[in-house]
Protein backbone atom coordinates (compact mmCIF):
# COMPACT_ATOMS: atom_id res chain seq x y z
CA UNK A 1 0.00 0.00 0.00
CA UNK A 2 1.01 3.54 -0.07
CA UNK A 3 2.26 5.69 2.35
CA UNK A 4 4.38 8.59 3.39
CA UNK A 5 6.96 8.51 6.18
CA UNK A 6 8.17 11.96 8.12
CA UNK A 7 10.09 10.34 10.92
CA UNK A 8 10.71 13.55 13.13
CA UNK A 9 7.57 14.85 14.05
CA UNK A 10 9.59 18.22 15.28
CA UNK A 11 12.69 18.85 14.40
CA UNK A 12 14.74 22.25 16.49
CA UNK A 13 17.48 24.51 14.78
CA UNK A 14 19.23 27.40 15.37
CA UNK A 15 18.73 30.51 13.12
CA UNK A 16 21.75 30.71 10.27
CA UNK A 17 22.32 26.72 10.59
CA UNK A 18 21.26 23.99 7.69
CA UNK A 19 18.94 22.26 7.63
CA UNK A 20 17.58 18.75 6.12
CA UNK A 21 13.73 17.73 6.71
CA UNK A 22 13.14 13.66 5.67
CA UNK A 23 10.17 12.09 3.51
CA UNK A 24 10.27 8.46 2.65
CA UNK A 25 7.35 7.25 0.65
CA UNK A 26 6.23 3.97 -0.63
CA UNK A 27 4.65 3.80 -3.96
CA UNK A 28 4.66 1.48 -7.10
CA UNK A 29 5.58 3.48 -10.14
CA UNK A 30 6.79 7.29 -10.80
CA UNK A 31 5.04 9.45 -8.24
CA UNK A 32 4.25 12.68 -8.21
CA UNK A 33 6.11 14.37 -4.64
CA UNK A 34 5.60 17.16 -2.64
CA UNK A 35 6.42 19.24 0.04
CA UNK A 36 4.13 21.83 1.59
CA UNK A 37 4.24 24.20 4.50
CA UNK A 38 1.64 25.86 6.46
CA UNK A 39 3.08 28.45 8.52
CA UNK A 40 1.02 29.28 11.66
CA UNK A 41 -2.25 30.23 11.19
CA UNK A 42 -2.61 29.76 7.48
CA UNK A 43 -3.40 27.56 4.95
CA UNK A 44 -0.98 25.08 3.84
CA UNK A 45 1.45 26.36 0.86
CA UNK A 46 3.66 24.74 -1.90
CA UNK A 47 6.92 24.35 -1.10
CA UNK A 48 8.36 21.82 -3.68
CA UNK A 49 7.37 18.99 -6.35
CA UNK A 50 9.01 16.60 -8.42
CA UNK A 51 8.02 14.10 -11.00
CA UNK A 52 10.15 13.43 -13.18
CA UNK A 53 13.82 14.90 -14.59
CA UNK A 54 16.68 16.63 -13.15
CA UNK A 55 15.88 14.52 -9.35
CA UNK A 56 17.55 17.97 -7.36
CA UNK A 57 14.26 20.45 -7.63
CA UNK A 58 14.14 24.05 -6.43
CA UNK A 59 11.41 25.63 -4.15
CA UNK A 60 10.67 28.34 -2.42
CA UNK A 61 12.09 30.11 0.02
CA UNK A 62 15.83 28.85 -0.73
CA UNK A 63 14.95 25.12 -0.39
CA UNK A 64 15.78 22.98 -2.52
CA UNK A 65 14.83 18.98 -2.46
CA UNK A 66 16.85 15.80 -4.05
CA UNK A 67 14.62 13.07 -5.40
CA UNK A 68 16.27 9.36 -4.67
CA UNK A 69 14.29 6.87 -6.04
CA UNK A 70 16.81 3.69 -4.61
CA UNK A 71 16.33 5.06 -0.85
CA UNK A 72 12.45 6.03 -1.69
CA UNK A 73 12.74 9.57 -0.26
CA UNK A 74 12.65 12.95 -1.22
CA UNK A 75 14.35 15.40 1.18
CA UNK A 76 14.28 19.03 1.64
CA UNK A 77 17.08 21.09 2.83
CA UNK A 78 18.06 24.57 3.27
CA UNK A 79 21.72 25.77 3.54
CA UNK A 80 20.55 28.70 6.38
CA UNK A 81 17.20 29.01 8.18
CA UNK A 82 15.50 32.05 9.22
CA UNK A 83 13.27 32.26 12.46
CA UNK A 84 10.18 32.97 10.19
CA UNK A 85 11.05 29.68 8.56
CA UNK A 86 9.13 28.02 12.11
CA UNK A 87 6.20 26.09 10.40
CA UNK A 88 4.49 23.22 9.85
CA UNK A 89 5.80 21.11 6.85
CA UNK A 90 4.41 18.16 5.08
CA UNK A 91 5.06 15.60 2.44
CA UNK A 92 3.15 13.91 0.34
CA UNK A 93 2.81 11.28 -2.60
CA UNK A 94 -0.13 11.67 -5.53
CA UNK A 95 -1.85 8.50 -6.18
CA UNK A 96 -3.89 8.29 -9.20
CA UNK A 97 -5.77 5.00 -10.08
CA UNK A 98 -8.47 5.63 -13.34
CA UNK A 99 -10.61 8.85 -12.05
CA UNK A 100 -9.34 9.04 -8.75
CA UNK A 101 -6.61 11.18 -7.59
CA UNK A 102 -5.41 12.26 -4.30
CA UNK A 103 -2.57 12.74 -2.02
CA UNK A 104 -1.70 10.56 0.53
CA UNK A 105 0.05 12.93 3.35
CA UNK A 106 2.78 12.34 5.89
CA UNK A 107 1.83 13.56 9.75
CA UNK A 108 4.06 16.57 8.99
CA UNK A 109 7.34 17.82 10.66
CA UNK A 110 6.92 20.79 12.94
CA UNK A 111 10.15 23.23 12.06
CA UNK A 112 11.06 25.62 15.59
CA UNK A 113 13.64 27.85 14.70
CA UNK A 114 15.42 29.87 17.55
CA UNK A 115 16.63 33.22 16.70
CA UNK B 1 -3.45 32.92 -9.98
CA UNK B 2 -4.95 29.68 -8.78
CA UNK B 3 -7.52 30.66 -6.08
CA UNK B 4 -9.98 29.04 -3.37
CA UNK B 5 -12.16 30.19 -1.56
CA UNK B 6 -13.89 28.94 2.06
CA UNK B 7 -17.02 30.35 4.05
CA UNK B 8 -17.53 30.76 6.86
CA UNK B 9 -13.74 31.10 8.11
CA UNK B 10 -14.91 30.44 11.77
CA UNK B 11 -18.08 28.38 13.15
CA UNK B 12 -19.10 27.77 16.23
CA UNK B 13 -22.23 25.34 16.88
CA UNK B 14 -23.98 22.89 19.40
CA UNK B 15 -24.00 19.41 19.13
CA UNK B 16 -26.69 17.80 17.30
CA UNK B 17 -26.75 21.38 15.36
CA UNK B 18 -26.58 20.98 11.58
CA UNK B 19 -23.08 22.83 9.68
CA UNK B 20 -22.07 23.21 6.01
CA UNK B 21 -19.30 24.45 4.92
CA UNK B 22 -18.60 25.95 1.32
CA UNK B 23 -15.86 25.91 -1.00
CA UNK B 24 -15.13 27.96 -4.39
CA UNK B 25 -12.81 27.43 -6.57
CA UNK B 26 -12.12 29.60 -9.69
CA UNK B 27 -9.19 27.50 -10.96
CA UNK B 28 -11.40 25.05 -13.84
CA UNK B 29 -10.54 22.03 -11.77
CA UNK B 30 -12.05 18.82 -11.93
CA UNK B 31 -11.10 17.24 -8.67
CA UNK B 32 -11.94 18.98 -4.96
CA UNK B 33 -11.18 17.40 -1.84
CA UNK B 34 -12.34 18.12 2.10
CA UNK B 35 -9.53 17.80 4.97
CA UNK B 36 -9.82 18.00 8.48
CA UNK B 37 -6.27 18.69 10.29
CA UNK B 38 -5.95 18.16 14.17
CA UNK B 39 -2.84 17.51 16.31
CA UNK B 40 -1.32 14.27 15.82
CA UNK B 41 -3.04 13.71 12.88
CA UNK B 42 -2.01 15.78 9.67
CA UNK B 43 -4.39 15.71 6.86
CA UNK B 44 -7.15 13.46 6.87
CA UNK B 45 -9.43 13.28 3.62
CA UNK B 46 -13.14 13.33 4.46
CA UNK B 47 -14.52 12.74 1.13
CA UNK B 48 -13.21 14.25 -2.47
CA UNK B 49 -15.01 14.60 -5.93
CA UNK B 50 -14.43 14.32 -9.62
CA UNK B 51 -16.66 17.21 -11.29
CA UNK B 52 -20.26 18.04 -10.72
CA UNK B 53 -21.88 15.41 -9.16
CA UNK B 54 -19.54 13.36 -8.33
CA UNK B 55 -18.22 12.24 -4.87
CA UNK B 56 -15.52 10.47 -3.40
CA UNK B 57 -15.46 8.69 0.15
CA UNK B 58 -12.42 9.64 1.41
CA UNK B 59 -10.61 7.80 4.42
CA UNK B 60 -12.29 9.47 7.57
CA UNK B 61 -16.15 10.14 5.81
CA UNK B 62 -18.04 9.33 9.03
CA UNK B 63 -20.35 11.63 9.92
CA UNK B 64 -19.66 13.60 6.84
CA UNK B 65 -21.59 14.45 3.35
CA UNK B 66 -20.52 16.10 0.52
CA UNK B 67 -22.04 17.22 -2.44
CA UNK B 68 -20.53 19.05 -5.83
CA UNK B 69 -22.94 21.27 -7.08
CA UNK B 70 -20.89 22.93 -10.06
CA UNK B 71 -17.08 22.41 -11.27
CA UNK B 72 -16.69 25.21 -8.59
CA UNK B 73 -19.07 24.25 -5.90
CA UNK B 74 -18.18 21.42 -3.18
CA UNK B 75 -19.89 21.81 -0.32
CA UNK B 76 -19.34 19.67 3.53
CA UNK B 77 -22.26 18.70 5.23
CA UNK B 78 -22.29 17.80 9.12
CA UNK B 79 -26.09 17.35 9.85
CA UNK B 80 -25.51 15.86 13.62
CA UNK B 81 -22.64 17.79 14.58
CA UNK B 82 -20.85 16.28 17.32
CA UNK B 83 -17.83 17.56 19.53
CA UNK B 84 -15.23 14.91 18.13
CA UNK B 85 -15.83 17.43 14.71
CA UNK B 86 -14.49 20.28 16.33
CA UNK B 87 -11.45 20.94 13.87
CA UNK B 88 -9.46 22.81 11.34
CA UNK B 89 -11.26 22.24 7.91
CA UNK B 90 -9.62 23.15 4.64
CA UNK B 91 -10.49 22.73 1.28
CA UNK B 92 -8.04 21.62 -2.07
CA UNK B 93 -8.70 21.47 -5.59
CA UNK B 94 -6.56 20.28 -8.08
CA UNK B 95 -5.95 18.69 -11.64
CA UNK B 96 -4.07 16.52 -13.91
CA UNK B 97 -2.97 19.34 -16.05
CA UNK B 98 -1.72 21.06 -13.17
CA UNK B 99 0.73 17.65 -12.13
CA UNK B 100 -1.70 17.10 -9.55
CA UNK B 101 -0.37 20.06 -7.24
CA UNK B 102 -3.49 21.13 -4.93
CA UNK B 103 -4.21 24.46 -4.17
CA UNK B 104 -5.78 25.37 -0.73
CA UNK B 105 -8.04 27.12 1.02
CA UNK B 106 -7.80 29.24 3.92
CA UNK B 107 -9.59 26.85 6.60
CA UNK B 108 -12.57 26.74 8.19
CA UNK B 109 -12.29 26.86 12.30
CA UNK B 110 -15.19 24.21 13.30
CA UNK B 111 -16.11 23.91 16.89
CA UNK B 112 -18.79 22.03 18.41
CA UNK B 113 -20.23 22.50 21.47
Amino acid sequence: AQSVTQPDARVTVSQGASLQLRCKYSYSGTPYLFWYVQYPRQGLQLLLKYYSGDPVVQGVNGFEAEFSKSNSSFHPRKASVHWSDSAVYFCAVSHNVGDNSKLIWGLGTSLVVNP
Amino acid sequence: EAAVTQSPRNKVTVTGGNVTLSCRQTNSHNYMYWYRQDTGHGLRLIHYSYGAGNLQIGDVPDGYKATRTTQEDFFLLLELASPSQTSLYFCASSDWDWGYEQYFGPGTRLTVL
